[in-house]
């Protein structure tokens, strides 16, 4: 069955510092993961998409199949990166498999 | 830009009356979808649709239906509200092409069962 798990509910790091938000999967097919962010008071927004192998305000992440991981990390965090993240698989047509969410604190 | 609107972003219903929460995307979009948000579970799939009168349940259909009439939009009910249905509910639509594939969120329903 395919699964996302995102073993941290709460990161707190000091501005600066770097950061790094796991993210495992389980998937019998060819997975397509993506990093979703909630900002306080926002709507929930794609942040990047592992097929485009983009960098979006600092935050970059690699697909290791071999790991079955998709770690978004960034070298220097900032304290507007504050924000809730959600690692999310697709599965079959449009559907998105989330995962239970990391809340990243940065600290001034 | 992309518009997500949900008809409401705070309700407060009692046990066991009907419950509706409107979704309406101004994008064409063909899928939309309908989840919950609860802390420590994340986004859970309720029901989704790829077309006009088209439904699919999702992971956690049991006490919800959906009804897609237009494209545009796509209604959660709640047959009877239970307490144990307090929750976040997010609405998101998306275009068929994989290449689009982005789901686009709406601001979310914070619905509260006494």
């Amino acid at each position: 069955a395919q699964r996302v798990t995102q073993p941290e509910k709460l990161l707190s790091v000091f501005k600066g510092a770097p950061v790094e938000l796991k993210c495992n999967y389980s998937y019998s097919g060819s997975p397509e993961l993506f990093w979703y962010v909630q900002y306080s008071r926002q709507r929930l927004q794609l942040l990047l998409r592992h097929i485009s192998r983009e960098s979006i305000k600092g935050f970059t992440a690699d697909l290791n199949k071999g790991e079955t991981s998709f770690h978004l990390k960034k070298p220097f965090a900032q304290e507007e990166d504050s924000a809730m993240y959600y690692c999310a698989l697709r599965t079959y047509g449009q559907n998105f498999v989330f995962g239970p969410g990391t809340r990243l604190s940065v600290l001034p | 830009d992309v518009k997500v609107t949900q008809s409401s972003r705070y309700l407060v219903k009692r046990t066991g009356e009907k419950v509706f929460l409107e979704c309406v995307q101004d994008m064409d979009h063909e899928n939309m979808f309908w989840y919950r948000q609860d802390p420590g579970l994340g986004l859970r799939l309720i029901y989704f649709s790829y077309d006009v009168k088209m439904k699919e349940k999702g992971d956690i259909p049991e006490g919800y239906s959906v009804s897609r009439e237009k494209k545009e939009r796509f209604s959660l009910i709640l047959e009877s509200a239970s307490t144990n249905q307090t929750s976040m509910y997010l609405c998101a639509s998306s275009y068929t092409l994989t290449s689009r594939d982005e789901q686009f969120f709406g601001p979310g329903t914070r619905l509260t069962v006494l």
